[in-house]
């Protein structure tokens, strides 16, 4: 049974690029939160997508958006690149509302951007 | 203020020996899960365990157990017979099950000595 797939495990971008980041959901999950971790610091939720909509957002500046398909998989994209982006992004999914061992991440998509 | 706080940034520990990983955490919420994930290099975050804010006893799950003193506002993470697997960072996490996100801690890094 595979776990949470994301997609790229690492990216080099440049200031000011935009980047797409992907994420494919543990079978049966339906929601998906996105996570960004700075080098020694905890994740910072971004946000959670459920039933193709945005259902909570972090501290996160408008740059940063999302979108989750029909199969449940979902996307992040941050546009404008700024050095402090660079980060490991992490994608967890869950089904429904249920407690944290529904909650399920990935390895993450380490990027850099110089 | 800090949701969660981890005041131990690494620790060291003698293989086959007991440690106690260091978690506070502030809310005025009456309904909260406590959570412990393992974090290795490869950056996956590992569920580890789970306390519900009304759960009467302590938590287990095989060597882990979860110290919850309620009216300290703290969830310790107690590690049995430490094996040289489990060095990795430790992060403690606290959802608030009026939204759906996770705050996490800044982690502890954990190194088991041979």
């Amino acid at each position: 049974d595979a776990g949470v797939t994301q997609s790229p495990t690492h990216l080099i971008k440049t200031r000011g690029q935009q980047v797409t980041l992907r994420c494919s959901p543990k079978s049966g999950h339906d929601t998906v939160s996105w996570y960004q971790q700075a080098l020694g610091q905890g994740p910072q939720f971004i946000f959670q997508y459920y039933e193709e909509e945005e259902r909570q957002r972090g501290n996160f500046p408008d740059r940063f958006s999302g979108h989750q398909f029909p199969n449940y998989s979902s996307e992040l994209n941050v546009n404008a690149l700024l050095l402090g982006d660079s980060a490991l992004y992490l994608c967890a999914s869950s089904l429904g509302r249920t407690p944290a061992s529904g909650y399920t991440f990935g390895s993450g998509t380490r990027l850099t951007v110089v | 203020a800090q949701k969660i706080t981890q005041t131990q940034p690494g620790m060291f520990v003698q293989e086959k020996e007991a440690v106690t990983l260091d978690c506070t955490y502030d809310t005025s919420d009456q309904s909260y899960g406590l959570f412990w994930y393992k974090q290795p290099s490869s950056g996956e975050m590992i569920f580890l365990i789970y306390q519900g804010s009304y759960d009467e006893q302590n938590a287990t799950e095989g060597r882990y157990s979860l110290n919850f003193q309620k009216a300290r506002k703290s969830a310790n993470l107690v590690i049995s017979a430490s094996q040289l697997g489990d060095s990795a960072m430790y992060f403690c996490a606290m959802r608030e099950y009026t939204g759906n996100q996770f705050y996490f801690g800044t982690g502890t890094s954990l190194t088991v000595i041979p």
